[in-house]
């Protein structure tokens, strides 16, 4: 049954902590990304990766850090310095980053709800 | 900067009304236009338009793109309450394949 995987659901970060999130695809998909949702505010990129040991900063990366050691695997960790963390976050892959002609459609997995204790 | 912004933010019918959501952009060399629905959790996709005025059907859903007026609808037909999700669009418009997501449609279908 082919897919992404995040976990866990829910997440709880105490202050100062790092906390990581998992993400896993069988996708076979070259290209994977790490959103954050916020009400009001649809997705924003935070990282993305395009091959194995390289990726690059989105729009909103400051306090978080990626790590693509395999193909199949993409996690997150959210550092102390991100202090509003609190959200709904959300990973995607695709079969790579440009798709047909420039044309990528992402699939994303069900997310990890982060909260602040 | 890119921008993609959807209207109305939220929308509330009744089974069988049919309702149309408006997405429209600005964005660098546009390459598509993505719907996706949100249900709980994690978002689906629905339809990817490249070309103005072809017509993407899927059962009662149907979108269409507009490149000169910069902007898509997403039609859905018959509602029904298991239509009720966010709706969100996305655009793809550098080389390396980044969406701009809009702010999403809640839709909330009534029995």
């Amino acid at each position: 049954d082919g897919g992404i995987t995040q976990s866990p659901k829910y997440l709880f970060r105490k202050e100062g902590q790092n906390v990581t999130l998992s993400c896993e695809q069988n996708l076979n998909h070259d290209a994977m990304y790490w959103y954050r949702q916020d009400p009001g505010q649809g997705l924003r990129l935070i990282y993305y990766s395009q091959i194995v040991n390289d990726f690059q900063k989105g729009d909103i990366a400051e306090g978080y850090s990626v790590s693509r050691e395999k193909k199949e695997s993409f996690p997150l960790t959210v550092t102390s310095a991100q202090k509003n963390p609190t959200a709904f976050y959300l990973c995607a892959s695709s079969i790579d980053l440009l798709g047909t002609g420039g044309r990528n459609i992402q699939y994303f997995g069900a997310g990890t709800r982060l909260s602040v204790l | 900067e890119d921008k993609v912004v959807q209207s109305p933010l939220s929308l509330v019918v009744h089974e069988g009304d049919t309702v149309t959501l408006n997405c429209s952009y600005e964005v660098t060399n546009f390459r598509s236009l993505l719907w996706y629905k949100q249900e709980k959790k994690a978002p689906t996709f629905l339809f990817m338009l490249t070309s103005s005025g072809i017509e993407k059907k899927s059962g009662r859903l149907s979108s269409i793109l507009d490149k000169k007026e910069l902007f898509s609808i997403l039609n859905i037909t018959a509602t029904q309450t298991g239509d009720s999700a966010v709706y969100l669009c996305a655009v793809g418009g550098t080389s390396y394949g980044k969406l701009t997501f809009g702010q999403g449609t809640i839709l909330t279908v009534h029995p």
